[in-house]
């Protein structure tokens, strides 16, 4: 089946510094999706990327669907403390197909932010 | 309105118990997922309903039993489960409509534990 590889695995940053992590694929998704999860909660969406090339911010989170369509990066500049959490990102095939409705998942960045 | 709510929070269980776990939404949401998940690892599917039909069964063992009985409302019903089963259960649902832009928003989770 699909695999998406993200990495890295974990981080250990100071506060203030930038982060930058990605995920590669040896597939097509046409949808790229990143999300943060707290430790006992459910992941929450960051950002959403919809067509090859696309760049998209959330405030600090910047966000890139590849050209090619098998990769995508999420970078978060001046890091705080209440980053700290496991990022995923995942991939959804498209609106047609059995596939649909199925994300594939990375398997997670571990961050840690020192204060 | 724009949360996935799941009851309860934690729950503990012998492998003799029957449980359900419930998820609501009222985003008008058709899509609606039920999802696994280990410490630190990803998110696995375990079922899709569309239009409160079952679309996708991950090959999930018939000790887990869902039931859509409404749009808002996704339950998943437990009985003689095991040791191993102890998990993060995660709800999402999603807009639903065959298209490229139906990112899924998860609820925070139901910690189970079974002893």
């Amino acid at each position: 089946g699909q695999q998406l590889n993200q990495s890295p695995q974990s981080m250990f940053i100071q506060e203030g510094e930038d982060v930058s992590m990605n995920c590669t694929s040896s597939s097509i998704f046409n949808t790229w999706l990143w999300y943060k999860q707290d430790p006992g909660e459910g992941p929450v969406l960051l950002i959403a990327l919809y067509k090859a090339g696309e760049l998209t911010s959330n405030g600090r989170l910047t966000a890139q669907f590849g050209i090619t369509r098998k990769d995508s990066f999420l970078n978060i500049s001046a890091s705080i403390p209440s980053d700290v959490g496991i990022y995923f990102c995942a991939g959804q095939l498209g609106a047609g197909g059995t596939s649909y409705g199925k994300l594939t998942f990375g398997q997670g960045t571990i961050l840690t932010v020192h204060p | 309105d724009t949360e996935v709510t799941q009851t309860p929070k934690h729950l503990v269980m012998g492998m003799t118990n029957k449980k359900s776990l419930k998820c609501e939404q009222h985003m008008g949401h058709r899509a609606m997922y039920w999802y696994k998940q280990k410490a630190k690892k990803p998110p696995e599917l375990m079922f899709v309903y569309s239009y409160e039909k079952l679309s996708i069964n991950e090959s999930v063992p018939s000790r887990f039993s869902p039931e859509c009985p409404n749009s808002s409302l996704l339950n998943l019903h437990l009985h003689a489960l095991q040791p191993e089963d102890s998990a993060l259960y995660l709800c999402a649902s999603s807009q639903g409509r065959r298209r490229d832009n139906d990112e899924q928003f998860f609820g925070p989770g139901t910690r189970l534990t079974v002893l």
